[in-house]
């Protein structure tokens, strides 16, 4: 069974810098690597799949990138309504996520 | 427009059941798998298992195996979850989602999920 591991567990950042986060995998899964995002008291969303796919609407400020064992998410710039929880999942295992929220 | 909408949740005893639904419209239904998710309060997200589109197999996790069962109907749009001997461990929101490509995981839609609170 694949454990996924994530840093930071907080992250503090202000809106416009640069969002990176970390998602590890303790066994290689190719690309089978998704990035959620949980804004408090609301339903995760699908922001990446295949390690790299935008979901449908997702605003191009968000990359994700990797294979293997290790897969970052990446926001460009931060805009308020990003800051939410961040989970990554693979196969059905989610990643215990990263908080966004302000510096 | 897609839509999940889950019901059936509450007020249950220790070692007691319940069935949930999830309504779904806006797309083939018959063509999707179908996962359910769960999130204990203050907690993150647990995937709890699939169903194939055509509801001939689903997949679990290890934990909830035995305990839980998925089916569907595909002739009225429905996913259903069947939970038994719940526990404490339990009380969570429970959602159903589709999966973008089937038996992956990868969750496009959601409900807004349905809270199941497990004590005496």
């Amino acid at each position: 069974e694949v454990v996924l591991t994530q840093s930071p567990g907080t992250l503090s950042l202000s809106p416009g810098e640069r969002a990176s986060f970390s998602c590890r995998a303790s066994q290689s899964v190719g690309t089978y690597l998704s990035w959620y995002q949980q804004k408090f008291g609301q339903t995760p969303r699908l922001l990446i799949y295949g390690a790299s796919n935008r979901a449908t609407g997702i605003p191009a400020r968000f990359s994700g990138s990797g294979s293997g064992t290790d897969f970052t998410l990446t926001i460009s710039s931060l805009e308020p309504e990003d800051f939410a929880v961040y989970y990554c999942q693979n196969r059905g295992m989610f990643g215990p996520g990263t908080k966004v929220d302000i510096k | 427009e897609v839509q999940l909408v889950e019901s059936g949740g509450g007020l249950v005893q220790p070692g007691g059941s319940l069935r949930l639904s999830c309504a779904a419209s806006g797309f083939t239904f018959r063509n999707y798998w179908m996962s359910w998710v769960r999130q204990a309060p203050g907690k993150g997200l647990q995937w709890l298992g699939n169903l194939k589109d055509d509801g001939s197999k689903a997949y679990y996790l290890n934990s909830v195996r035995g305990r839980f069962t998925i089916s569907r109907d595909n002739v009225k749009n429905s996913l259903f979850l069947q939970l038994s001997s719940l526990t404490v461990e339990d009380t969570a929101v429970y959602y159903c989602a589709r999966e973008i490509i089937g038996g992956q995981t990868d969750l496009d839609y959601w409900g807004q999920g349905t809270l199941v609170t497990v004590s005496s």
